[in-house]
């Protein structure tokens, strides 16, 4: 099983609301990333959990907090979200958090905020 | 500091084609590595190889060939015989999470 499954696939919410975006993986894997995709561009880098621990936050502002309950979960929540944010999240995980490893993708959160 | 660049951002070729996705990379490690993934309109990026620094072996996979060549610090992509299925962005990424812009590719019928 080389699955990973974000959910939900898509995602309307106003600017004062609170939502949050869900990856699961069942591979066994010990990194687990948030990326944004914004249309026409590549993944950009928001956030590296290495054994459940925070390892890398690429600046990403506070509306956005992430949350690993566990090795097989991944959360995004998000608050006070702004128009600009609307893009595609792509949760992904990989054996290790290190250069060689494949990154194995889910389908990703297609997010529009008004 | 690594950079990946993918200098073509969009290719039309039409059914049968054969087609080269280009990839130029810069890094100051001396073992790296480098992959290329596909993002159908789907949104999910595929995995389609991984090539680390100590091989400079072409690979080929079906209708997939990739041509590693550190001297000119390029691995580039062929897909032969293109199929409409192959439309999609491909991108080039150097191991520590740096992704090249990516190549738009539309196969026509």
């Amino acid at each position: 099983d080389t699955e990973v499954t974000q959910t939900p696939k898509h995602l309307v919410m106003g600017m004062t609301n609170k939502k949050s975006l869900k990856c699961e993986q069942h591979m066994g894997h010990r990194a687990m990333y948030w990326y944004k995709q914004k249309a026409k561009k590549p993944p950009e880098l928001m956030f590296v959990y290495s054994y459940e621990k925070l390892s890398i936050n690429e600046s990403v502002p506070s509306r956005f907090s992430p949350e690993c309950p566990n090795s097989s979960l991944l959360n995004l929540h998000l608050h006070a979200l702004q128009p600009e944010d609307s893009a595609l999240y792509l949760c992904a995980s990989s054996l290790l958090f290190l250069a060689k490893n494949i990154q194995y993708f889910g389908a990703g959160t297609r997010l529009s905020v008004l | 500091a690594q950079k990946v660049t993918q200098a073509q951002t969009e290719i039309s070729v039409v059914e049968k084609e054969d087609v080269t996705l280009d990839c130029v990379y810069e890094t100051r490690d001396t073992t790296y590595y480098l992959f290329w993934y596909k993002q159908p309109p789907s949104g999910e990026l595929v995995f389609l190889i991984r090539r680390n620094s100590f091989d400079e072996q072409n690979e080929i996979s079906g209708r997939y060939s990739w041509n590693f060549q550190k001297s000119t610090s390029s691995f580039n992509f062929t897909i032969t015989a293109s199929q409409v299925v192959d439309s999609a962005v491909y991108f080039c990424t150097h191991g520590k999470l740096t992704f090249g812009q990516g190549t738009i590719l539309t196969v026509h019928p």
